[in-house]
């Protein structure tokens, strides 16, 4: 979608090294997410941002870390990969903190971990 | 804490058919939003219709229109004249309206089949 790349589009890599996806935005929005997607489980919350340097969270933050040095990027780290962690990774955007017309979405990383 | 069912893993539909989606929701807010979107097998995530808590229309958007039952908590996506690129998977989400309220809650998903 305009706006908002993921990189990489796929990934494989082996259990227990360190991964990192980025997430890069043109639209100067305040608020980013990270997400997951797995069958039968919808889209979880990982971590968000509601600014430089200020993140927290989500329900499935287990093994993540985020980092958020400029507006425009938001980097999720998987320190040492686990094969749980195979999944789908969505970031996504919303231009306020209350989000009422939704978020805008990236097209997504698969990562696979063997 | 806020919950979202989508009680139809699959569906399919023939082309042209009208096909219902359903989906509620559990929360003891009485303002807040709820949205369908729609991920096809190129998995981009695509916002399709948004609702108001508040308002008591039905949004609607082409062929595409919610029945949104506040009181039953309830929130499904009617398709009508189905084509072949509505087949994706369909997921209803919620948000709380105000304040902090930021997440989305999601739920499962519903993979929508369109026979030709």
């Amino acid at each position: 979608d305009a706006g908002i790349t993921q990189s990489p589009r796929h990934k494989v890599t082996e259990t227990g090294t360190p991964v990192t996806l980025r997430c890069h935005q043109t639209e100067n929005h305040r608020y980013m997410y990270w997400y997951r997607q797995d069958p039968g489980h919808g889209l979880r919350l990982i971590h968000y941002s509601y600014g430089v340097k200020d993140t927290d969270k989500g329900e499935v933050s287990d093994g993540y870390s985020v980092s958020r040095s400029k507006t425009e990027d938001f980097l999720l780290t998987l320190e040492s990969a686990t094969s749980s962690q195979t999944s789908v990774y969505f970031c996504a955007i919303s231009p306020g903190i209350t989000a009422n017309y939704g978020y805008t979405f990236g097209s997504g990383t698969r990562l696979t971990v063997v | 804490a806020q919950t979202v069912t989508q009680s139809q893993p699959e569906m399919s539909v023939q082309e042209a058919e009208t096909v219902t989606l359903s989906c509620t929701y559990d929360t003891s807010e009485s303002d807040y939003y709820l949205f369908w979107y729609k991920q096809p097998p190129s998995r981009q995530m695509i916002l399709v219709i948004r609702q108001e808590a508040y308002k008591q229309q039905n949004a609607t958007e082409n062929r595409f229109s919610v029945n949104f039952q506040k009181a039953a908590k309830s929130f499904s996506l009617k398709i009508s004249d189905s084509q072949l690129g509505d087949a994706a998977m369909y997921f209803c989400a919620y948000k709380r309206s105000g304040g902090s309220n930021y997440k989305l809650t999601f739920g499962k998903g519903t993979l929508l089949t369109v026979n030709p």
